[in-house]
Formats: structure tokens, C-alpha cells, sequence
């Protein structure tokens, strides 16, 4: 079984700042996605950034970008540049990458980050 | 092109009666995965729905089953409800296409309480 573990349960930043968000997972597969998710007061979840474990390269998406130290287990998010739209909870999850297709997705607790004017 | 719907948004049930919630998927996908997430707490997977039946199911209790329909939209049936079924429940929808994830769209889900 995968356990995703988010250690902060929040964070604040002053708006312009740079924040990282730890995440840690365990899992004895090899072939595995990683996700960060941010769910807003509108209470959708919506796709931040996505990793495949196979690709070594971070990847980065505008101001998001994400440390991925796969031996370690760690997958933390970067935002630069922060803006008050960026208020909300994060999840880090993860799902295997099977020939299933999409398979489920194992989210940590959340971490609820509040970026302050 | 419409996102992934949930209906009702809220609903307040007695607790040991039984609730239907009502997902419509993403246009173009095919694939329903349901979610239950309990305040303060990352969502839980419950099942997942593909060609109108389950292919994966979390450890949830036989009184949550679901159902999927030909056009893809999706319930998912809660029976005998209990204080602690309290929670946001999320929809996602995908596209399958075996070794290509290519993501999950969610909808906005449904806040159940059960009093």
C-alpha cells in the first residue's frame, strides 16, 4: 500500500514571496506518478503539476515547479512569485502507472497555505 | 465544454437512511472515480467506474455501491447512513486509455451531513 505524508498542516507567506510545500510517500512500486493538487474554497480540485517518477527531470509549470528526490521519497512544491489566488489547500497524491489507465489516487492530509497582502 | 457536474451540492440526511449522489463526467471521458472526504482530511478513494462497471474499489463498506450508465454519468449509493458518512464527496472523470494517464478532471462535489 502507498501512504502520502504532508507535514505542514499550514503555511502563510507574504504575497511576492517564494514558499515550498514538503511531501514524503512510501510506496515499493517503480512506476509511479506524483501530483500536487490545490482545492480553493469552491472546493474542485484542480491540477497544479504532475510528475512522472521515471523522468528525472523537475518538472515546472510558470511559478509552480516541484523537487523530486525519488531514493529520498520526496516530492516538494515551489511556488514563486506567490499571489492571493494562490490561497488554498494543497494535497500532494500519488497513483501507479499501470496498463490499467488512470488508477486511483493516494492523497496526503493537506497542507493550507495562506498567502497574506 | 463542460466540466465534470455534481448534484445535489448539499445534502442533509438522517442517520440509517439512504442517499444518492449524481455525477456527470467531463465530455469526452469515460472513466468515474468517486472520492469521500472528511473535514480537515485529503479525499479517500471510494471505487472507480469504467464501461458501467466497477474496476477498482478502496476500503469502503458494501453500503457504498454505485452504479455507471451508458452515457457515462455515474451515482454513487450510500445505505444505512452513519454520523461518521459525513463528508465532501468528489467526482472525477478521465479518459482511459491504458498506459496514458492522462488526468483526472474533479467537479465541485456534494457535502453530505448526516444529523
Amino acid at each position: 500500500a502507498q501512504t502520502v505524508t504532508q507535514s505542514q498542516p499550514e503555511m502563510s507567506v507574504q504575497e511576492a514571496e517564494t514558499v515550498t510545500l514538503s511531501c514524503t510517500y512510501d510506496t515499493s512500486e517503480n512506476n509511479y506518478y506524483l501530483f500536487w493538487y490545490k482545492q480553493p474554497p469552491s472546493r474542485q480540485m484542480i491540477l497544479v503539476i504532475r510528475q512522472e517518477a521515471y523522468k528525472q527531470q523537475n518538472a515546472t509549470e510558470n511559478r509552480f515547479s516541484v523537487n523530486f528526490q525519488k531514493a529520498a521519497k520526496s516530492f516538494s512544491l515551489k511556488i514563486s512569485d506567490s499571489q492571493l489566488g494562490d490561497t488554498a489547500m494543497y494535497f500532494c497524491a500519488f497513483s501507479i502507472n499501470s496498463n490499467f489507465g488512470n488508477e486511483k489516487l493516494t492523497f496526503g492530509t493537506g497542507t493550507r497555505l495562506t498567502i497574506i497582502p | 465544454d463542460a466540466g465534470v457536474t455534481q448534484s445535489p451540492t448539499h445534502l442533509i440526511k438522517t442517520r440509517g437512511q439512504q442517499v444518492t449522489l449524481r455525477c456527470s463526467p467531463k465530455s469526452g471521458h469515460d472513466t468515474v472515480s468517486w472520492y469521500q472526504q472528511a473535514l480537515g482530511q485529503g479525499p479517500q478513494f471510494i471505487f472507480q467506474y469504467y464501461e458501467e462497471e466497477e474496476r477498482q474499489r478502496g476500503n469502503f463498506p458494501d453500503r457504498f455501491s454505485g452504479h455507471q450508465f451508458p452515457n457515462y454519468s455515474s451515482e454513487l449509493n450510500v445505505n444505512a447512513l452513519l454520523l461518521g458518512d459525513s463528508a465532501l464527496y468528489l467526482c472525477a472523470s478521465s479518459l482511459d486509455r491504458g498506459l496514458f494517464n492522462y488526468g483526472y478532471t474533479f467537479g465541485s462535489g456534494t457535502r453530505l451531513t448526516v444529523v
